[in-house]
């Protein structure tokens, strides 16, 4: 079956650094996605990486290697507004998303 | 402002009544999709449609239906609501299968 792994929840301190890991395994792979999502809203577009290496964009980055099935998400210098839930999903053979369950990101001051 | 709108936010329904949840989206998107979440499990899709006039089964698509008669309106239909269809409806819509999926606000249904 397909199946993606990521920690249920994580704690970090505002200012400090976080990485998210995320595991795969899938049918075909086309694509991973990072999505952020705030509690009671939906979720929006962080990341994509097709290519294995790192993806940076501002205070976040994503990093993807195809031959591990492994992905992280990278915030640095974490402010009180990333708490929410990080979301990875991967696009599959048949260009399905497979998503996880998510990671609830707690930050304290 | 450009997007998907979903309707209605939240709902309480009796158990066998019909329920229709909108979205429209106003993004000339092709593909469009219905998921549900749950706590503690992924979002998981119920119908998609590729393009106008084309619809598919996702994960989860019993006791859902969908249609897709023009390019911007995807609506779901719960024929006869079940307590276990409790949750979260996301609608969302990607340029093209490979884009990146942007989502509706979200529809809150509870069925007693």
């Amino acid at each position: 079956g397909q199946n993606i792994d990521q920690p249920t929840e994580m704690t970090a301190t505002e200012g400090a650094i976080v990485q998210i890991n995320c595991t795969y395994q899938t049918s075909g792979f086309n694509g991973l996605f990072w999505y952020q999502q705030h509690a009671g809203e939906a979720p929006t577009f962080l990341s994509y990486n097709v290519l294995d290496g790192l993806e940076e964009k501002g205070r976040f980055s994503s990093f993807l290697s195809r031959s591990k099935g492994y992905s992280y998400l990278l915030l640095k210098e974490l402010q009180m507004k990333d708490s929410a839930s990080y979301l990875c999903a991967v696009r599959d053979s048949n260009y399905q998303l497979i998503w996880g369950a998510g990671t609830k990101l707690i930050i304290k001051p | 402002i450009a997007g998907i709108t979903q309707a209605p936010t939240s709902q309480i329904l009796a158990a066998g009544r019909r329920m229709t949840l909108r979205c429209t989206q106003d993004m000339r998107h092709n593909a469009m999709y219905w998921y549900r979440q749950d706590l503690g499990l992924g979002l998981r899709l119920i119908h998609y449609s590729n393009t106008a006039g084309t619809t598919g089964k996702g994960e989860v698509p019993d006791g859902y239906s969908v249609s897709r008669a023009n390019t911007d309106d995807f609506p779901l239909t719960l024929a006869s609501a079940v307590p276990s269809q409790t949750s979260v409806y996301f609608c969302a819509s990607s340029q093209g299968v490979t884009g990146e999926l942007f989502f509706g606000e979200g529809s809150r249904l509870t069925v007693l």
